[in-house]
């Protein structure tokens, strides 16, 4: 198994472009979260999704959309990227019920100019 | 809301020495509680958890106990070795409503060791 992954790894944007991230797992997880992480902020949560076809808010959404329109992926979307997006993004998935571990992927490097 | 709060860092140590990271949170209800680890380049990956007061979290050397009366989470470990460097996030998991399951991270502690 994969676990979690993500493309691209590294990605530098100009002010305005657009961009789509990819999060796949292989685990048969329901849920599906998208993290940013700052230095010195931890992460904090953008969106995530309990099960295909779902999403919802998180902490962070501004800037961001996102679709869960098959179980196995998650995408992130930036629509017009700003340099305030410049962040590591990670993805993240577990089991539904209860409060368990969330498996993490290697995460995204975005550079926004 | 919730939120978790962890020491700063960073923090150095010598090999072998003692760890202890101080972890305390704020929530409504029962969460649980948990170490995550990143190494460097990587991703997050689960330390150890513990789900009610007292419950003992324990991985690789490192422990953490639940306590609910001074609603603390602290990591330790007895003797730290050069490949424990690392940036160590104390997080917590809502119990309720539509964020359940959703983690809630303090800002991290990077730990490096020295030979």
């Amino acid at each position: 198994n994969a676990g979690v992954t993500q493309t691209p790894k590294f990605r530098v944007l100009k002010t305005g472009q657009s961009m789509t991230l990819l999060c796949a797992q292989d685990m048969n997880h329901e849920y599906m979260y998208w993290y940013r992480q700052d230095p010195g902020m931890g992460l904090r949560l953008i969106h995530y999704s309990v099960g295909e076809g779902t999403t919802a808010k998180g902490e962070v959404p501004d800037g961001y959309n996102v679709s869960r329109l098959k179980k196995q992926n998650f995408l992130l979307g930036l629509e017009s990227a700003a340099p305030s997006q410049t962040s590591v993004y990670f993805c993240a998935s577990r089991v539904s019920g209860g409060m368990g571990e969330q498996f993490f992927g290697p995460g995204t490097r975005l550079t926004v100019l | 809301g919730d939120s978790v709060t962890q020491m700063e860092g960073p923090v150095t140590l010598s090999e072998e020495a003692f760890l202890t990271i101080n972890c305390t949170y704020t929530a409504t209800g029962y969460p649980s509680l948990f170490w995550y680890v990143q190494y460097p380049g990587e991703g997050l990956q689960l330390l150890l958890k513990a789900t009610k007061a007292d419950d003992k979290g324990s991985n690789k050397g490192f422990e953490a106990t639940y306590r609910k009366e001074t609603t603390s989470f602290h990591l330790e470990k007895g003797s730290v070795q050069v490949s424990d460097s690392a940036v160590y996030f104390c997080a917590l998991s809502t119990n309720y409503g539509g964020s359940q399951g959703n983690l809630i991270f303090g800002k991290g502690t990077k730990l490096s060791v020295k030979p």
